[in-house]
């Protein structure tokens, strides 16, 4: 079974610009997570996507934003973008609708903010 | 609500035991532990639900105490490929938001 894919794996941007991040999960997998890493912060959640609907929110603000289509993939998109949010950008899928909701993880895409 | 790990860092030498703690104020559903590596993704190792049920690998062991909604990640005989960072993710309840430990650093040295 193939794994979490996320493109791209690497961004560079400035500030003010705005981003988009592509996840597909695993085949069958219908919950999609985006979390942010930065070192000294561990994995902090932005949000979650079941079913194409939003299902669980972070404390980020709005300009990070995020969909999930028919198929379960899910983007992120990240306007007006700040010099803090460099980080590395990971997404998990699981099937959230069992008794064990382990999560598994892409690689991530590292973006950075100029 | 995120949950607090202990310690922050561990250094081992191959063979040695390691103890990996992680504390909720907040009853839970579920606890997850994950390893990940430097530059790569993290690693689902184990699931434990409220009530007993635990899910992961083999050869890793791990408690889950509900009186004080505490969780315990046990490496023992430690190998040089142990080493990375380690995670632990609460959930409240099913379908709930997960949230993630800042992480316990395990390095394994010869």
């Amino acid at each position: 079974k193939a794994g979490v894919t996320q493109t791209p794996r690497y961004l560079i941007k400035t500030r003010g610009q705005q981003v988009t991040l592509s996840c597909s999960p695993i085949s069958g997998h219908r919950s999609v997570s985006w979390y942010q890493q930065t070192p000294g912060q561990g994995l902090q959640f932005l949000f979650e996507y079941f079913s194409e609907t939003q299902r669980n929110k972070g404390n980020f603000p709005g300009r990070f934003s995020g969909r999930q289509f028919s198929n379960s993939r899910s983007e992120m998109n990240v306007s007006t973008l700040e010099l803090g949010d460099s980080a590395l950008y990971l997404c998990a899928s699981s099937f959230r609708s069992g008794t064990y909701n382990e999560q598994f993880f892409g690689p991530g895409t590292r973006l950075t903010v100029l | 609500q995120q949950p607090v790990q202990s310690p922050q860092a561990v250094i081992l030498r191959e063979g040695e035991d390691a103890v990996i703690n992680c504390s909720s104020s907040k009853a839970l559903y579920s606890v997850h532990w994950y390893r990940q590596k430097h530059g790569e993704a993290p690693v689902f190792l184990m699931i434990l639900l409220k009530g007993g049920e635990q899910k992961g690998h083999d050869k890793i062991s791990a408690s889950f105490n509900e009186k004080k909604q505490q969780s315990s990640l046990y490496l023992t005989a430690s190998q040089l490929s142990y080493s990375g960072t380690y995670f632990c993710g609460t959930e409240k309840n099913t379908g709930n938001q997960f949230y993630f430990g800042t992480g316990t650093s395990l390095t394994v040295i010869p």
